[in-house]
Order: C-alpha cells, then sequence, then structure tokens
C-alpha cells in the first residue's frame, strides 16, 4: 500500500541555519513525490516535485529536496531558514496511475526562530 | 486570474442539516478535488473528477456526495451533517498532463 510518513510533527531552527524537513514513502512503481507549504489560514502551495531524473531538486523560495531511492525518502533542505519559512509542510506521493491522486503525509510545523 | 475559490469560508451548522460547498476554478484545468484536512492527519481525499460529468470515490467519502456539471465547478454535499465532520474542507484542480494540483483557500465547516 502507498503512504508517506512524516516522522516530526515539529522542527526548530533559528533563522540562518539549515533546515531539513524529513519525509520518507512507499510505493509501488516509480515515486512522483512532492513538497506543499501551508501558512496559516491559507491553501497549500506547491514548493517543489520529483518526477525524473536529477535527485537534487530544487523548488521555490530556495528550498530543494534530495530523492534517495535506496532509503525510500525525499528530505526538503534549505540552507539558511527565514523566519518567514515558518509553516507547516506536507510530503506527498502520487497513486493511481494517469489520474495523478495523492497521498499526503500528516504534515511537520517548522518554526523558525530569530 | 483568481485560480481556485472557494464558497463559503466559514460555516456553522447543526447536526442533521445539509449544505453544499462550491470550488470554481478558471485554469480550465480537467481535474478537481475535495479534500478535507484534520490536526495530525494531513489531508484525505474524499472525492474527484477527472472531468466535467464524472466523479469518483477517494479515501473517506462517506457522508458526502459531488457533482460536476460544469469543467469549471466542483460542487460537496453533506446531507446530514455529522459532528465528526467538522473539518477544513480545500478544493484543488489540476491539468490534465501535469502533476501539480492548485488549492483553494479552504471552507472551515464547523458542525455542532
Amino acid at each position: 500500500a502507498q503512504s508517506v510518513a512524516q516522522p516530526e510533527d515539529q522542527v526548530n531552527v533559528a533563522e540562518g541555519n539549515p533546515l531539513t524537513v524529513k519525509c520518507t514513502y512507499s510505493v509501488s512503481g516509480n515515486p512522483y513525490l512532492f513538497w506543499y507549504v501551508q501558512y496559516p489560514n491559507r491553501g497549500l502551495q506547491f514548493l517543489l516535485k520529483y518526477i525524473t531524473g536529477d535527485n537534487l531538486v530544487k523548488g521555490s523560495y530556495g528550498f530543494e529536496a534530495e530523492f534517495n531511492k535506496s532509503q525510500t525518502s525525499f528530505h526538503l533542505k534549505k540552507p539558511s531558514a527565514l523566519v518567514s519559512d515558518s509553516a507547516l509542510y506536507f510530503c506527498a506521493v502520487k497513486y493511481g496511475g494517469s489520474q495523478g491522486n495523492l497521498i499526503f503525509g500528516k504534515g511537520t510545523k517548522l518554526s523558525v526562530k530569530p | 486570474n483568481a485560480g481556485v475559490t472557494q464558497t463559503p469560508k466559514f460555516r456553522v451548522l447543526k447536526t442533521g442539516q445539509s449544505m453544499t460547498l462550491l470550488c470554481a476554478q478558471d485554469m480550465n484545468h480537467e481535474y478537481m478535488y475535495w479534500y478535507r484536512q484534520d490536526p495530525g492527519m494531513g489531508l484525505r481525499l474524499i472525492h474527484y473528477s477527472v472531468g466535467e460529468g464524472t466523479t469518483a470515490k477517494g479515501e473517506v467519502p462517506d457522508g458526502y456526495n459531488v457533482s460536476r456539471l460544469k469543467k469549471q465547478n466542483f460542487l460537496l454535499g453533506l446531507e446530514s451533517a455529522a459532528p465528526s465532520q467538522t473539518s477544513v474542507y480545500f478544493c484543488a484542480s489540476k491539468e490534465l498532463n501535469q502533476e501539480t494540483q492548485y488549492f483553494g483557500p479552504g471552507t472551515r465547516l464547523l458542525v455542532l
């Protein structure tokens, strides 16, 4: 069965430090992986995706994610965190063929302190 | 270009009442989705549509019905609301051959 796990409910980092938000997945076949961000009282916004190709994917707002097939992971990273990065981050994996249905992780709250 | 919009933004219902949530998109997307978001559970797919006039069940369809009479609109109905349906509801849409879903701002529903 397809699944996505975000093992940390919350990640705390200091502004200027690097950040990592973890995601592992289980899916049959080649995975299509996504990161979305949700700011308070807003809908989800697309950050980046991995479909195929280079394992390091660059996305919006300076975020990047590394696809690791052997570890079935797709961790979100940023070299230098900003206070404005504080939000809820969701990892998702596609299933269901061409229909593009997503399974979302439970979300990780990122808190960046000045 | 408003993207994906949802109506209403917030609603309070009493148990047993009915209501319809409206999702509209102006991007001419084929696919549309309804999710619910509950604390600690991420987003779960309720129903989806792969085109005008078609709908299909997602992960948690019980207690909900949907209709896609026009390509740009996707309606989510609750025939007899229950407290367990208290949640934040998100609509999303995507193009036929693209992977990225675009989300609306959400509807917060409280069922008393």
